[in-house]
């Protein structure tokens, strides 16, 4: 079965400090991908970042980075210079690509970040 | 930029009556699904659909929900006999276009009241 825990039910921080949104997930798909989605306070869900299970770089982009480790099976997001918009649930998801397998995404229960002027 | 639509934004209904939820997905995407999220819990799949049938669903899609494209452009949910527990923001996500072919995009959520 597939799972994925977000162990940080709420996150407190004051803006322009850096913060990590851990995930850590179970699958027993050899391929698969991890997600990131960003809920705001108006209630949809924001696409963040895709990443592929066979490729273990870490992803920049603009403030925000991504810590893929197999090894531990472990999906961090990183928040740097973390600013007032930024307040929102992070959402981490998992899909395993096997063969013929579930399209579904599995999702964790979310950690809400509030950064605080 | 292309994106998922749904509507309404908010339905209020009463116990037992039937609901149908509407979501428009991105036009050249072949992959489309519902998911809904109980307030303040994690979000949560229902069910897949693709070349016009259900290829997934979850537990939670009983015989109270069904789901259907009836035309070129929309994709519905519907559930028959709305219960208090049904209350939650349903998501509608389709995926499959040429540029981001394994994201799935949601749509902005339909919240459903059940009182």
């Amino acid at each position: 079965a597939q799972k994925v825990t977000q162990a940080q039910t709420e996150i407190s921080v004051v803006e322009k400090e850096d913060v990590t949104l851990d995930c850590v997930y179970e699958t027993r798909d050899t391929t698969y991908y991890l997600f990131w989605y960003k809920q705001p306070p108006s209630g949809e869900l924001v696409f963040l970042i895709r990443r592929n299970s066979f490729d273990e770089q870490n992803e920049i982009s603009g403030r925000y980075s991504w810590n893929f480790q197999k090894s531990t099976s472990s999906f961090n997001f990183t928040i740097t210079a973390s600013q007032v918009v930024d307040s929102a649930v992070y959402f981490c998801a998992l899909r395993g690509l096997t063969q013929g397998g579930s399209e579904k995404l599995v999702f964790g229960k979310g950690t809400k970040l509030t950064v605080n002027p | 930029e292309p994106e998922v639509t749904q509507t309404p934004s908010h339905q209020v209904t009463q116990m037992g009556q039937e609901v149908i939820l509407r979501c428009v997905p991105i036009s050249n995407h072949l992959y489309f699904y519902w998911y809904r999220q109980i307030l303040g819990q994690k979000v949560e799949f229902l069910v897949s659909f693709y070349n016009n049938e259900i290829s997934e669903k979850s537990e939670i899609f009983d015989d109270q929900f069904s789901v259907e494209r009836p035309d070129g452009s929309n994709f519905t949910l519907k559930i028959r006999s709305t219960k208090l527990e049904d209350s939650a923001m349903y998501f509608c996500a389709s995926r499959g276009g040429t540029r981001s072919p394994n994201e799935q995009f949601f749509g902005p959520g339909t919240r459903l009241t059940v009182l």
